[in-house]
C-alpha cells in the first residue's frame, strides 16, 4: 500500500529562521511528487513538481529536494505570509491516483 | 476563466439524508478528484474519475457515490451510510494522460444539523 508521511505535524518559526519540512513515501513506481499550499477554509495551490532524485526545484523562499525515499521542503528566511499549511502528493506509475500526506501546519511569527 | 467550481460552499444534512456536491470544470481535464479534509489532517481520497462513464474507489469510498456522465462534471452523493459526514470536500482535476498537477475547487464545508 503506498503510503505518504509528512513531519513535523506542526512547526513555528521566527521570520527569518530557516527550515526543512519532510515527505517520507513508500510506494511502487513513483511517477511524480508534488507540494501544495493550503490556506485556511481554501483549496490547495500547487508549488512544485520533482519527477526523479536528485531533482531540485526553487520558488522565491521555498525550495523543493527529492531522493528515493523522501522529498524536503527548504523554506529560507520565511516570513509571516508564508504561514499555510504544506501538503505533500505522490502518483504513482500508470495510475491517476494522487495519494496525500497529513500535512505540516507552518506558523511563521513576526 | 478556466477554473473548477464546487457549490455549495456550506451544506447541512440531516440524519438520514442523502446529499449532493457539485463540481463542475471547463479546463477540458480527464481527470477528476473527491478528497475529504478533517481539521487539522490531510486529504483522504474518496473517489476519482480518469474519463467519462468509469471511476474508482479511493480510500475512503464507503458511504459515497458519484457519477461521470460528462466529462466537465464530477458530482458527490453524500449518502446516509456515511455515519461521520462533517468534513471539508474537495473536488480537483488534471490532464488525465500526464503527471501534471492537481488544480482544486473552494471547498464544500458539509455539517450534520
Amino acid at each position: 500500500e503506498d503510503q505518504v508521511t509528512q513531519s513535523p505535524e506542526a512547526l513555528r518559526l521566527q521570520e527569518g529562521e530557516s527550515s526543512s519540512l519532510n515527505c517520507s513515501y513508500t510506494v511502487s513506481g513513483l511517477r511524480g511528487l508534488f507540494w501544495y499550499r493550503q490556506d485556511p477554509g481554501k483549496g490547495p495551490e500547487f508549488l512544485f513538481t520533482l519527477y526523479s532524485a536528485g531533482e531540485e526545484k526553487e520558488k522565491e523562499r521555498l525550495k523543493a529536494t527529492l531522493t528515493k525515499k523522501e522529498s524536503f521542503l527548504h523554506i529560507t528566511a520565511p516570513k509571516p505570509e508564508d504561514s499555510a499549511t504544506y501538503l505533500c502528493a505522490v502518483q504513482v506509475g500508470g495510475y491517476q491516483k494522487v495519494t496525500f500526506g497529513t500535512g505540516t501546519k507552518l506558523q511563521v511569527i513576526p | 476563466d478556466g477554473g473548477i467550481t464546487q457549490s455549495p460552499k456550506y451544506l447541512f444534512r440531516k440524519e438520514g439524508q442523502n446529499v449532493t456536491l457539485s463540481c463542475e470544470q471547463n479546463l477540458n481535464h480527464d481527470a477528476m478528484y473527491w478528497y475529504r479534509q478533517d481539521p487539522g489532517q490531510g486529504l483522504r481520497l474518496i473517489y476519482y474519475s480518469q474519463i467519462v462513464n468509469d471511476f474508482q474507489k479511493g480510500d475512503i469510498a464507503e458511504g459515497y457515490s458519484v457519477s461521470r456522465e460528462k466529462k466537465e462534471s464530477f458530482p458527490l452523493t453524500v449518502t446516509s451510510a456515511q455515519k461521520n459526514p462533517t468534513a471539508f470536500y474537495l473536488c480537483a482535476s488534471k490532464f488525465g494522460t500526464t503527471d501534471e498537477k492537481l488544480f482544486f475547487g473552494s471547498g464544500t464545508q458539509l455539517s450534520v444539523l
